[in-house]
């Protein structure tokens, strides 16, 4: 089965440390989403890329957050600094077109800040 | 006012009976619905979607959907233990631009 890869599946860091998290969409799909997801929040979309060009990244905080995709198969979403508030498991997501056939999650990174 | 809003629950069902799980959303325009299943500590997992007016039945899942009313619904029939997840619904707003905007989500729990 095709699948969204994830790494790392779990991350603890300093408050104040730089924080990497990368994700390769299936094969072939052109649209990759980064969601975090809090109990509070629920799913929140940060950022997504159609043809590894970035679409809207409104939901990140500017200051602090960077989405990228270098090439087509690998999508990145950098924290810098990262804040305690940044704890939160972090999916990409990953689908083709413009969505009508809804999209297929990674893994997801389990990120705590201490 | 939230874009998709769903009942948080937990909403509990005995086994083998019906859940109906409920979502409502903002946007008129809005064009693709789509229900994902996330067990606890998992991803969400696509189960569903919907793009017309009516219902679509897939095995023991129903989804249904009412544009006019902005309304769209999951109902789960011979409910099983093995349900119990977090049940999201999601949606593709007006702009067509793909991207899916989630709701808080509805906890089911099915009681053997």
């Amino acid at each position: 089965d095709a699948r969204v890869t994830q790494t790392p599946r779990h991350k603890v860091t300093e408050m104040g440390q730089e924080v990497t998290m990368r994700c390769q969409p299936i094969l072939g799909h052109n649209t990759v989403f980064w969601y975090r997801q809090t109990m509070m929040q629920g799913l929140e979309l940060l950022a997504y890329f159609r043809n590894r060009a970035p679409l809207d990244d409104s939901g990140m905080p500017k200051d602090r957050f960077s989405a990228e995709m270098p090439d087509a198969t690998l999508a990145t979403l950098k924290i810098q600094p990262s804040e305690p508030r940044d704890s939160a498991v972090y999916f990409c997501a990953s689908g083709l077109v413009g969505g009508s056939y809804g999209y297929t999650f990674g893994s997801g990174t389990r990120l705590t800040v201490v | 006012q939230k874009e998709v809003e769903q009942n948080s629950g937990p909403l509990s069902v005995p086994e083998g009976a019906i859940a109906s799980l409920n979502c409502t959303y903002s946007d008129r325009g809005s064009q693709s619905f789509f229900w994902y299943r996330q067990y606890s500590g998992k991803s969400p997992e696509l189960i569903m979607s919907i793009y017309s007016n009516g219902d679509k039945e897939d095995g023991r899942f129903t989804a249904q959907l009412n544009k006019a009313s902005q309304y769209v619904s999951l109902l789960i029939r011979d409910s099983q233990p093995s349900d119990s997840a977090t049940y999201l619904c999601a949606v593709n707003p007006s702009s067509n631009t793909g991207k899916l905007i989630f709701g808080q989500g509805t906890t089911l729990q099915v009681k053997p």
